[in-house]
């Protein structure tokens, strides 16, 4: 079946850049999302990308996408305090209209003053 | 205010019993999932619904029941055969087809 895997923990210092990595499973994902997740909450739809694009850029954050080795990226520039959180990668595969999203463990982004 | 509410947020319950987690949406959305959290581990995805009166097991339903009388409402029922249920359950709505599913801020069930 389909599989995501991320690092589980990153610590950066405040005003650095910080990079999450993931990569999957399933070459016929139509779609790769990242979700932000903050202590005790649900999760929130930071960005995606669709899988024939390379780059997309949102303010702070750039996904990069590697569709060869099935790597993907999400670039926080400038991370502050308040982007610490676990940070999942996802991936979607669409079977009959069903969006079934495969969620990776999580990187917990630790931002240090 | 549009969004996806589930109540308790907090949630105990003694081995043996049934209870019940609530998740209500205003986003007019017809689809609701209910997800799986546990520490380390990504999110597991229990059951869908894609319209009312129609669910769809998904990968970890075992133990687990749910109804979709309303479109608005989808609720869960953790059942005494589930064998391990304290986890943080996610409760999340999406446009049929949609790329993007909104989430709940989540019940954290402990069983004592």
């Amino acid at each position: 079946g389909e599989d995501v895997e991320q690092s589980l923990f990153l610590s950066v210092r405040e005003g650095d850049s910080s990079v999450i990595n993931c990569t999957y499973t399933d070459s016929s994902s139509t779609y790769l999302y990242w979700y932000k997740q903050e202590p005790g909450a649900g999760l929130q739809l930071l960005t995606y990308i669709f899988s024939n694009m390379d780059m997309k850029q949102d303010q702070r954050l750039t996904v990069l996408l590697n569709k060869k080795d099935k790597h993907l990226s999400l670039r926080i520039a400038d991370t502050q305090t308040g982007d610490s959180a676990i940070y999942f990668c996802s991936e979607s595969e669409v079977n009959t209209g069903f969006q079934k999203l495969v969620f990776g463990t999580g990187t917990r982004l630790l931002v240090s003053p | 205010d549009g969004g996806i509410t589930q109540s308790p947020k907090y949630l105990f319950r003694k081995e043996g019993q049934n209870v019940t987690l609530s998740c209500e949406q205003n986003l007019n959305h017809d689809a609701m999932y209910w997800y799986r959290q546990d520490p380390g581990q990504g999110l597991r995805l229990i059951y869908y619904s894609q319209i009312v009166n129609d669910f769809q097991k998904g990968d970890i339903a075992e133990g687990y029941s749910v109804s979709r009388e309303k479109k608005e409402s989808f609720p869960l029922t953790v059942t005494s055969a589930q064998k391990n249920p304290t986890a943080f359950y996610l409760c999340a709505s999406s446009v049929w087809g949609n790329n993007e599913q909104f989430f709940g801020p989540g019940t954290r069930l402990t069983v004592l």
